[in-house]
């Protein structure tokens, strides 16, 4: 079965330090892989996308992910985080069966000043 | 471009109560789904709707049901509430295609 795997649950850094959050998923063929934002009481918002094509994926708010099939990763990146960028991070696949997402479990991402 | 609508952003309900939750998608998308964030069991699928029609379903009990509207506005009924249904519930919109969805700020169901 089809699954994504975030295997931190919380994630400290810097401002200004780079960012890196993992994904895993298992999956047969090439995955439809999402990243999403979640800001405290709100909703998701999609930060970067992959389908097939070129693995390095660059997103919004200057957020990419690379796309590793050897390893079955999907890890988002940012070179220098901003206290803004505080917030749950979720990976997706979507399920080929029916289109849905599947979702990994979060990463809560807090930035020390 | 208006986003996803969600209403109401907040309810308290009590034990045994009916609620009905309400989404307005993106205008041109045609599909809707539902989720269900709990701090426990994160983000679980509900169902989605696709012109009108449930096109697929997660693994909720019958009390939780759904439906879409020739506009595409879409709402979800909770019956028979019970503490363990307070949870933020979250539509999202698509154009039917595997091209990412949209969220709504969701709505906030608290259960006493």
């Amino acid at each position: 079965a089809q699954s994504v795997t975030q295997p931190d649950i919380h994630i400290t850094v810097s401002e200004g330090a780079s960012l890196e959050l993992r994904c895993n998923y298992s999956y047969g063929a090439t995955p439809y892989l999402f990243w999403y934002v979640q800001s405290p009481g709100q909703g998701l918002q999609l930060l970067l996308k992959y389908f097939s094509g070129d693995t390095l994926v660059q997103g919004i708010k200057g957020f990419e992910a690379e796309f590793k099939r050897s390893q079955s990763s999907f890890n988002l990146r940012k070179p220098s985080v901003h206290w803004s960028d505080a917030a749950e991070y979720f990976c997706a696949v979507v399920r080929d069966s029916n289109y849905q997402l599947i979702w990994g479990a979060g990463t809560k991402l807090i930035i020390k000043p | 471009k208006a986003g996803v609508t969600q209403t109401p952003r907040y309810l308290i309900k009590t034990r045994g109560q009916q609620v009905t939750l309400s989404c307005s998608p993106i205008s041109g998308h045609r599909s809707v789904s539902w989720y269900q964030q709990t701090p426990g069991q994160g983000l679980q699928f509900l169902f989605e709707y696709f012109s009108e029609t449930q096109r697929n379903k997660g693994n909720f009990p019958g009390r939780f049901s759904g439906r879409q509207f020739s506009n595409s506005r879409s709402e979800m009924n909770v019956s028979t509430l019970e503490l363990g249904d307070s949870a933020l519930y979250l539509c999202a919109s698509s154009s039917g295609q595997v091209d990412g969805y949209t969220f709504g700020s969701g709505t906030r169901l608290t259960v006493v």
